[in-house]
């Protein structure tokens, strides 16, 4: 039961350039999304969220859109550094379960310098 | 800058035998969260834990999984008797509240079950 998904598993984005990872989720419940970066070896770290009252958040070089009509939401990350090279993960909660946090599958970001 | 720890950061078992793997959250945080991911996989939720009780849990949090604070700082995940499909890694979190509360992430127990 896939209610989070991230179709693309990997992405390679010139050093410089725009870094766009896609999002879309099937539960109407969901009203928060998380993007958490994910190192090898490393437990996944915060980067951004945002809440279903809003359509965009920004955080320095990263932000998160949200199309709730669509149940899609992005992540640009502009410029794209190589320290970007990771795993990144959607996430979502609903108000029923706040704790229970869905992730999706990931997709691996690769940053060429 | 606090963490989360986990330990062991690898644990071997042999099929049918207990583990417990131990965390310890943040220490102003009040809520406590297992997850596990197979390799290859996705992060799964497992189970979270807040006020000495077990909020939420998954369907994979079945009889063989329990959950524990048995003292002021550690909080641990037993799996009774482990079978193969049990070897992912496992990610203890805390979070001081729930929603708009970040979930901060231990580095994880590789658990191998042969």
């Amino acid at each position: 039961d896939q209610q989070v998904k991230q179709n693309s598993p990997s992405l390679s984005v010139q050093e410089g350039r725009i870094s766009i990872l896609n999002c879309d989720y099937t539960n109407s419940m969901f009203d928060y999304f998380l993007w958490y970066k994910k190192y090898p070896a490393e437990g996944p770290t915060f980067l951004i969220s945002i809440s279903s009252i809003k359509d965009k958040n920004e955080d320095g070089r990263f932000t998160v859109f949200l199309n709730k009509s669509a149940k899609h939401l992005s992540l640009h990350i502009v410029p794209s550094q190589p320290g970007d090279s990771a795993v990144y993960f959607c996430a979502a909660s609903a108000k029923t379960s706040y704790d229970k946090v869905i992730f999706g599958p990931g997709t691996s970001l690769s940053v060429i310098p | 800058e606090p963490e989360v720890t986990q330990t062991p950061s690898h644990q071997v078992t042999q099929m049918g035998q207990e583990v417990i793997l131990r965390c310890v959250p943040i220490s102003n945080h009040l809520y406590f969260y297992w997850y596990r991911q197979i390799l290859g996989q996705k992060v799964e939720f497992l189970v979270s834990f807040y006020n000495n009780e077990i909020s939420e849990k998954s369907e994979i949090f079945d009889d063989q999984f329990s959950v524990e604070r048995p003292d002021g700082s550690n909080f641990t995940l037993k799996i009774r008797s482990t079978k193969l499909e049990d070897s992912a890694m496992y990610f203890c979190a805390s979070s001081e509240g729930l929603y708009t509360d970040t979930q901060y992430f231990g580095p994880g127990t590789r658990l191998t079950v042969l």
